[in-house]
């Protein structure tokens, strides 16, 4: 079965701090890697995309790294900020169907 | 540019009956998806249409369909409505073929009493 796990499920930080999360995934086709942030009751914005040719993306203070090899992205936000609090989810694309993790659900307090 | 548009944005139905949403996804982009977010399902994939044609679909019930026309717009169909179907729909649109990413729009929520 193909899967994408997030680690961990949830996170709450002081204001400031650097942060990582964690997506991986067990199936060694998955080419293309996205990473979404979603606000309550909201749809999805794209962060950031790996492409399969890829191995990093950065946007301002974010960073996305790729290691097909061993089925793990990983997003770095720096210096973290109270508007960074929402839930943030990986989405793994392969050649049959497209698999999002459960998400990891940030709260940055002031 | 216009992102992808989903309409409507809210919605109640009775059990037993069937609904349609509606996708417009972003201009020239030629692929649509559909997901189901649920609190204890997370985003699950429902389907994916290319250029009219179904590409892929997930694990739901033959009473969840869609289809796309030829302007890329795509609908989905939920007939005989459970309590169950109760999620926010979202699609997202992407360039081409996947390797482009997908941008998503801001959902339907679904509420089935």
């Amino acid at each position: 079965k193909q899967e994408v796990t997030q680690i961990p499920a949830a996170l709450s930080v002081p204001e400031g701090e650097n942060l990582v999360l964690n997506c991986s995934f067990t199936d060694s086709a998955i080419y293309n890697l996205q990473w979404f942030r979603q606000d309550p009751g909201k749809g999805l914005t794209s962060l950031l995309l790996i492409q399969s040719s890829q191995r990093e993306q950065t946007s301002g203070r974010l960073n996305a790294s790729l290691d097909k090899s061993s089925g793990r992205s990983t997003l770095y936000i720096a210096a973290s900020q109270p508007g960074d609090s929402a839930t943030y989810l990986c989405l793994g694309v392969n050649t049959g169907k497209l698999i999002f993790g459960q998400g990891t659900t940030l709260q940055v307090k002031p | 540019k216009a992102g992808v548009t989903q309409t409507p944005r809210y919605l109640i139905k009775t059990r037993g009956q069937q609904v349609t949403l509606s996708c417009s996804p972003i201009s020239g982009h030629r692929s649509v998806s559909w997901y189901q977010q649920t609190p204890g399902q997370g985003l699950q994939f429902l389907f994916e249409y290319f250029s009219e044609t179904q590409r892929n679909k997930g694990n739901f019930p033959g009473r969840f369909s869609g289809r796309q026309f030829s302007n890329s717009r795509s609908e989905m169909n939920v007939s005989t409505l459970e309590l169950g179907d109760s999620a926010l729909y979202l699609c997202a649109s992407s360039l081409i073929d996947r390797g482009y990413g997908y941008t998503f729009g801001s959902g339907t929520r679904l509420t089935v009493v």
